[in-house]
């Protein structure tokens, strides 16, 4: 089993605000790490998936970095608007089968 | 839209009752999972399977079963209830079997409440 962490659990943002979350995971036998978004009433949508040390991925407003050595992988949103909010889920795949979520950060923007 | 379809979307059952929950994958996709999210935690792996056959499973007890059909459609068996199992129940279909850089396209959810 593998122990995702995600922080912090919920964050509520002013419209036009940066910000960042973070995930952590355990950096023995890393295979990949995967972000999904999920808007309420919704299905996750994936978001970005990073495999290699040092990667950083972006989709519009929103970027990702992921550090294999020490365990973390930052999630950022430049100039939040109201319809980035959502929960923000973080997974470690293993050898294939089974993806390893964190509990996710509920990210509010208050337009 | 993922084109993963779920159903029912809620449904309220008894303890010690039985469950099946069903899932149409997403158009070209042979590989189906199952996923359990309670109340404040993360999704967490049920089983997998590709092709019709179990590909993998998570830490779940027997009465936790499951089936894919040639259409690569899915169902998910639950019997002999629990409390605990109340939870939201997310499929996901994907492209590749045993890829952990493959996407996972997922569902609404099934919403079970056991009383």
């Amino acid at each position: 089993i593998l122990n995702v962490e995600q922080s912090p659990q919920s964050l509520h943002v002013q419209e036009g605000d940066s910000t960042n979350f973070t995930c952590s995971f355990p950096s023995s036998n890393f295979y990949a790490l995967h972000w999904y978004r999920w808007e309420t009433a919704k299905s996750p949508e994936a978001l970005f998936v990073m495999t290699l040390n040092g990667d950083e991925k972006k989709k519009g407003r929103i970027s990702a970095t992921l550090n294999t050595k020490e365990g973390y992988s930052y999630l950022y949103i430049k100039g939040s608007q109201p319809e980035d909010s959502a929960t923000y889920l973080c997974a470690q795949a293993n050898t294939g089968n089974q993806f390893y979520f964190g509990t996710g950060t509920s990210l509010t923007v208050i337009p | 839209e993922t084109g993963v379809t779920q159903s029912p979307t809620h449904l309220i059952k008894t303890r010690g009752q039985q469950v099946t929950l069903r899932c149409s994958s997403q158009s070209g996709h042979n590989t189906v999972s199952w996923y359990q999210q309670a109340l404040g935690q993360g999704p967490q792996f049920i089983f997998q399977y590709y092709r019709e056959e179990e590909n993998g499973r998570g830490n779940f007890p027997p009465r936790f079963s499951g089936l894919q059909f040639p259409n690569y459609s899915s169902e998910l068996n639950v019997n002999a209830l629990e409390l605990d199992d109340s939870a939201l129940y997310l499929c996901a279909s994907s492209l590749v079997a045993g890829s952990n850089t493959g996407e996972l396209f997922f569902g609404e959810g099934s919403r079970l409440t056991v009383l």
